[in-house]
This record gives C-alpha cells, structure tokens and sequence, in this order.
C-alpha cells in the first residue's frame, strides 16, 4: 500500500505558466482533498471531492481548477500561476479520518 | 464558520511530559484529530477522539476532550527528540476539516 502519492516533489514555475499536480490514493477511499500550507497559517482547503464524480469549492478555490478523474485520482490545475500560489500543495483521501501525501513545494516566480 | 486555536509554540525537556492544547468553536463537530508534521514531510495521523468521549489514551498519548469547554488537549509522556515536530489539532464538520495553525514542540535534552 503506497497510501496517498503526489507528483512531483517539487516544480518551480513563472507566473502565468500552468500546471497539473497529481494525487493518486490506492486505499479505496470515497473523498479525496486539496489543501495548502503557508506559513502560520495552518492548512486550508481548496477544493475537495466527497465522492467519485463531484467535486466542492473549499475556503481558498480562486485560481485553482480540479478534476476528480475516478476514485484513485485527483488532481488540482493552476491556469494562470500567480506568486500568491507559491505554496506547499497536500492532497489527502479518507472514509473517516484523513491520509496525507508527502506534498509538493511549488514556488511561483 | 469553524475556528480552531492553538498555541504556536511548545519548548519541553526531554523525559517530561509536553501537553498541547487546541481550541475550537464547532459544537457540532464528530470527530477532532491530532496531526504530526515533521520537517519536510506530510502530516501523520496520531489519533482522533469521538466527540461523546472525555479521554483515550493510545500508549504515550493522551487524549482531553473538554465539549462544554471546546477544549482538547494532547499530552504525549516522556517526550523524545523524535517528538520535536509540528502538531496540528482539525474538527471535522461534515466531509471536511479544519485545523488550527499548528503548534511547534521543540525537545531539548
């Protein structure tokens, strides 16, 4: 079991790229989530997907667009990447209580 | 809306007892969760409590629930340098959760 896995690590773009980040659960959980992290600021969500085939805009959606694919994937799009987005992105899926994947470390220039 | 609090940070010498405290504003929350971060790293899952129990003790840990209060606390006995990490309490309202901005626990010998 791999748990929750995120690709990539890391990825450095200039502002207005885009870019997919990928999220892939092998547990067999219904929901699946977008957070980020800033520093002192805790964990806040982006989008979240309660169950295959809908997704929900968490507290901080702007700028962001997500795809739930099938159960296994989840991914979170930047269109236009801003340097307010740099960031360290998590997913994480759950039945009840919530697994998190290592994150990736997105910087915007 | 949900707000959850905790103190930023928690010095404690090594051997002795670290106790981390969390507040929150939700009455109708189900669950309320303790998460670990360590540098680098996504976060880990320590234990969660039912929102109709008082305590639950998993070997070092130790559970308080407060309902009246919306209080929780984390004591973690005979702290180790393996402790020194950021930990995160979340209240779950719905499909979703809420975490406060972590707390910093180093351990110095």
């Amino acid at each position: 079991n791999a748990g929750v896995t995120q690709t990539p690590k890391f990825q450095v773009l200039k502002t207005g790229q885009s870019m997919t980040l990928q999220c892939a659960q092998d547990m067999n959980h219904n929901s699946m989530y977008w957070y980020r992290q800033d520093p002192g600021m805790g964990l806040r969500l982006i989008y979240y997907s309660a169950s295959e085939g809908t997704t929900d805009k968490g507290e901080v959606p702007n700028g962001y667009n997500v795809s739930r694919l099938n159960k296994r994937e989840f991914s979170l799009r930047l269109e236009s990447a801003a340097p307010s987005q740099t960031s360290v992105y998590f997913c994480a899926s759950s039945n009840r209580e919530q697994y998190f994947g290592p994150g990736t470390r997105l910087t915007v220039t | 809306g949900e707000d959850v609090e905790q103190s930023l940070f928690l010095s404690v010498r090594e051997g002795d007892s670290s106790v981390i405290n969390c507040t929150y504003t939700d009455s109708s929350s189900t669950y309320l969760y303790w998460y670990k971060q360590e540098p680098g790293a996504g976060l880990q899952l320590l234990t969660y409590i039912f929102s109709n129990m008082d305590m639950k003790q998993d070997q070092r840990l130790t559970v308080l629930l407060n309902k009246k209060d919306k209080h929780l606390s984390l004591r973690i006995a005979d702290t180790q340098t393996g402790d020194s990490a950021i930990y995160f309490c979340a209240e779950s309202n719905d499909y979703k959760l809420s975490f406060g901005a972590g707390t910093t626990v180093t351990v110095r010998a």
